[in-house]
């Protein structure tokens, strides 16, 4: 299995720009996570689906973040519009029903 | 509730001699205890986990950490460090229902090796 894979590697947007952050989980797994890596907050969860069904999105920081996953396959973090402060790497994980994450490399997001 | 702290921000140490990291947890149930590595421009990376089985549990990259109970304290250690080992380590806290997809994270050390 080629793991968790996120796409792009790396963003650069101006503000006020749209951003699209992509995942493809292990095929497998029922659950899903985002996670964001700032040096100010560490590793924030940002929200969970399991089987395709959003959770908890108690983390996600305001109404311009959005997060689908149309199938067990796919998932989206959409940022509309982007600022300065959403700089950041953003995680995806997933996880079978065993209570282990696997992560994905990571998207670093930089909004200018 | 839960959290987790790690000890120490930074850790420099010499190539060849111990490394330890330190990670204390609070937590009312019986946790699942993991490290995580992140090198320099890359994910997450899982070393090991403990899952109330054995005690001391043995990773990847010669590392192993200890579940101490009575301590709350789930400490990482390698007996010689290598300069391939700096990089990022995350002591992550997991409980089990319907909380179980809310990691929490440690703030991180930051692993520095001198030759």
């Amino acid at each position: 299995d080629a793991g968790v894979i996120q796409s792009p590697r790396h963003e650069v947007t101006e503000m006020g720009q749209e951003v699209t952050l992509r995942c493809k989980p292990i095929s497998g797994h029922d659950y899903l996570f985002w996670y964001r890596q700032t040096m100010m907050r560490g590793l924030e969860l940002l929200i969970y689906f399991n089987n395709n069904v959003p959770i908890d999105d108690s983390g996600m920081p305001e109404d311009r973040f959005s997060a689908k996953m149309p199938n067990a396959s796919f998932s989206t973090l959409k940022i509309q519009p982007s600022e300065p402060r959403d700089s950041a790497v953003y995680f995806c994980a997933s996880s079978p029903t065993v209570r282990r994450a696997f992560f994905g490399q990571g998207t670093r997001l930089t909004v200018v | 509730a839960q959290s987790v702290t790690q000890l120490d921000s930074h850790v420099s140490v010499s190539e060849g001699t111990p490394v330890l990291l330190r990670c204390n947890y609070s937590s009312s149930y019986s946790p699942s205890l993991f490290w995580y590595v992140q090198h320099p421009n890359k994910g997450l990376q899982l070393l090991l986990k403990y899952t109330s089985a054995a005690t001391l549990v043995k990773g990847i990259n010669g590392f192993e950490a200890e579940f101490k109970k009575s301590e709350t304290s789930f400490h990482l250690t390698k007996p010689s460090a290598h300069m391939s080992d700096a990089a990022e380590y995350f002591c992550v806290v997991s409980l089990p229902g319907d909380s179980w997809g809310k990691l929490q994270f440690g703030a991180g050390t930051q692993v520095v090796v001198t030759p």
